[in-house]
């Protein structure tokens, strides 16, 4: 079992509409949670940040967090073609300072 | 300001030649992460700074890989005798303070033949 995993997709939806990402994580300890954005031929981008149960907004964004269930979320609403890229989940374990990342999921969003 | 910078951006070399990649780290951070990123997955850890001390290199895959930060600024990642398998892509990441958020460079693009 990785670590970190992610839907690979593709995931495709129509402009407008909510894009739903999905992680789930194996280590029970881990602390920190990351969304980052990563274009084609282009570097990781932080999208958003979380460390407690519950949800978070930031704009179109919304992480969400369920420690107990080692599952973290993102959500875009009124989804854009230029919100088309791979997202990246991320894991700060309490081990270690150093990110754990799944595989990506790509998001394709249809004008 | 200036975020992180990496040279070169793309190398090609011969499989058995050495490389070596750079990276800028931004100004007063003091974490410095290496990650690897094959196509199609996810950054993968090599290893990590703290200042000038390298105090994680539990993910250089084998020993041809070496990096250092002889100052706690710029830091270099170097593979010797390359072979087919470190093509990848090369990141640098970095943040202000351990644990904080890290934010990376363009990475360098390695193609071994």
């Amino acid at each position: 079992q990785k670590e970190v995993e992610q839907n690979s997709g593709p995931l495709s939806v129509p402009e407008g509409a909510i894009a739903s990402l999905n992680c789930t994580y194996s280590d029970r300890v881990s602390q920190s949670f990351f969304w980052y954005r990563q274009y084609s031929g282009k570097s990781p981008e932080l999208i958003m940040s979380i460390y407690s149960n519950g949800d978070k907004e930031d704009g179109r964004f919304t992480a969400q967090l369920n420690k107990a269930s080692q599952y973290v979320s993102l959500l875009i609403r009124d989804s854009q073609p230029s919100d088309s890229a791979t997202y990246l989940c991320a894991v700060n374990r309490e081990t270690a300072r150093q990110l754990t990342f799944g595989s990506g999921t790509q998001l394709t969003v249809l004008p | 300001g200036a975020g992180v910078s990496q040279s070169p951006r793309y190398k090609v070399a011969k499989r058995g030649q050495d490389v070596a990649l750079r990276c800028d780290p931004i100004s007063g951070h003091v974490s410095l992460f290496w990650y690897q990123q094959a196509l199609g997955q996810g950054p993968e850890f090599l290893t990590y700074f703290q200042n000038e001390a390298q105090l994680d290199k539990s993910g250089l895959p084998s020993d041809r890989f070496f990096a250092e930060r002889p100052e706690g600024s710029v830091s270099t990642l170097k593979i010797q005798r390359t072979q087919q398998e470190d093509s990848a892509v090369y990141l640098c990441a970095s943040s202000l303070l351990p644990r904080e958020t890290q934010y990376f460079g363009p990475g360098t693009r390695l193609l071994v033949l």
